[in-house]
């Protein structure tokens, strides 16, 4: 079955810095890369997602790319805010439509 | 719209006892999930639904059964609760299908003592 490991586990940065966040996957059938945040207290939240025929796709501060060939993709965050401190959870899915999640990222954004 | 919403928000149960987390969506969406998150993990999906009388078993279906009589609910029973069942359940919706674009209610954090 499909594997998805996600890196680093926690992540401290300045506010205004970039915050970036990796998973690997499996199975090359995967084809559809979604990125929830989970806020404390709350349930998760897709912020991004991105299908295996596109590369990159951006919404305002929250970037996502992918490599297909080395099978990872990221989550980039520009110019953090205190609001942006939330676990984030990557997943895949593949064709059959079974969706494999991470274990998450602890993201901290200090004033 | 309120969006999926997910009662109760807590609950402590003793070893073989039963009881029903209730998931009720106001957006008219077909298809219905549920998950548990274990502490540091990521979800996995107990059981899904894509309409009404219709269901069918996720990756850790054992110890749970689900039905879905109307569109808007989607109740999560659990059988003989047992230690291994603690952790936190979700309930997401989607319109589009194969846990694509999912909205997540808010939660159910179970202890089993």
């Amino acid at each position: 079955g499909e594997n998805v490991e996600q890196h680093p586990s926690t992540l401290s940065v300045q506010e205004g810095d970039s915050a970036v966040i990796k998973c690997t996957y499996s199975d090359s059938a995967s084809n559809y890369f979604p990125w929830y945040k989970q806020e404390l207290g709350k349930g998760p939240q897709l912020i991004i997602d991105i299908r295996s025929n596109v590369g990159e796709k951006k919404d305002q501060r929250i970037a996502v790319t992918l490599n297909k060939t080395a099978k990872h993709f990221s989550l980039h965050i520009t110019e953090t805010q205190p609001e942006d401190s939330a676990v984030y959870f990557c997943a895949a899915r593949t064709n059959a439509g079974k969706s494999t999640f991470g274990d998450g990222t602890t993201l901290t954004v200090k004033p | 719209n309120a969006g999926v919403t997910q009662t109760p928000k807590f609950r402590i149960l003793k070893i073989g006892q039963s009881m029903t987390l209730q998931c009720a969506q106001d957006m008219n969406h077909n298809y219905m999930y549920w998950y548990r998150q274990d502490p540091g993990m990521g979800l996995k999906l107990i059981y899904y639904s894509v309409g009404a009388g219709i269901t069918d078993k996720g990756e850790v279906p054992n110890g749970y059964n689900v039905s879905r009589s109307t569109t808007e609910d989607f109740p999560l029973r659990l059988e003989l609760a047992a230690p291994s069942q603690t952790s936190v359940y979700f309930c997401a919706s989607t319109s589009t299908g194969r846990e694509e674009k999912l909205f997540f209610g808010s939660g159910t954090q179970l202890s089993v003592l």
